[in-house]
């Protein structure tokens, strides 16, 4: 079946400027989670969801930073005057029901802010 | 100090070794997971254990709670295992959805 799909693959900003990235998790998965991972970095926990409870934000950097789900299905992360320092690959994966679960990634968007 | 340590950084290995690599940490854990970053950046889901042993092909984890160390075991390595392997870690408390990531440890096999 489909696996996590992220888009887009690629964005150039500039500073300033908002963006959103997208996330579709595997259908039926109802835990879904944001990763960033910085050039030459590990990966970064950002935000989690499960079903209808209320997220877990405690990854987010700054205020600039916030995401949504709807349902069980796709999430936005939105990014708002964006900085250079936000320039990093932003990843995606969702569990089947929650975080007892194996997680699978999305191919993740390349962030680079100019 | 990080909280998930592991070692070595960088390995570089014939094929046909055995490979180990191991992570360490230092909180309190509900569970440990194994990733394999390939070079183009997909990253793969490989172990997720909280005892003992998982196996799967030629790959082999092994975690010991009371010393909080886990070890990645690639047995028969070959050039397609060329990736950064990472270990991560779950705590507990919150939501459990947030993983604390070990910094990555770079394999090169060689043909």
């Amino acid at each position: 079946g489909a696996g996590v799909s992220q888009s887009p693959s690629n964005k150039v900003t500039e500073k300033g400027k908002d963006v959103e990235l997208r996330c579709d998790p595997i259908s039926g998965h109802t835990a879904l989670y944001w990763y960033r991972q910085r050039l030459g970095q590990g990966l970064e926990f950002l935000i989690y969801f499960q079903g209808n409870s209320a997220p877990d934000k405690s990854g987010l950097p700054s205020d600039r930073f916030s995401a949504e789900r709807t349902g069980e299905s796709v999430s936005t992360l939105t990014i708002q005057r964006t900085q250079q320092e936000d320039s990093a690959v932003y990843l995606c994966a969702s569990s089947l029901q929650g975080a007892i679960d194996e997680q699978y990634f999305g191919p993740g968007t390349r962030l680079t802010v100019t | 100090k990080n909280e998930v340590e592991q070692s070595p950084q960088n390995l570089t290995a014939q094929e046909g070794e055995f490979i180990t690599i191991n992570c360490s940490y230092s909180v309190g854990i509900s569970a440990l997971h194994w990733l394999q970053q390939h070079p183009g950046g997909g990253i793969v889901s490989l172990f997720m254990l909280s005892s003992g042993k998982k196996k799967h092909g030629r790959l082999i984890a092994t975690i010991n709670i009371q010393e909080k160390h886990s070890s990645l075991h690639i047995t028969a390595s070959h050039p397609r295992d060329s990736a950064v392997y990472i270990c991560a870690v779950r705590g507990y408390g919150g939501s459990q959805g947030n993983l604390i990531f070990g910094k990555g440890t770079k394999l090169s096999v060689k043909p």
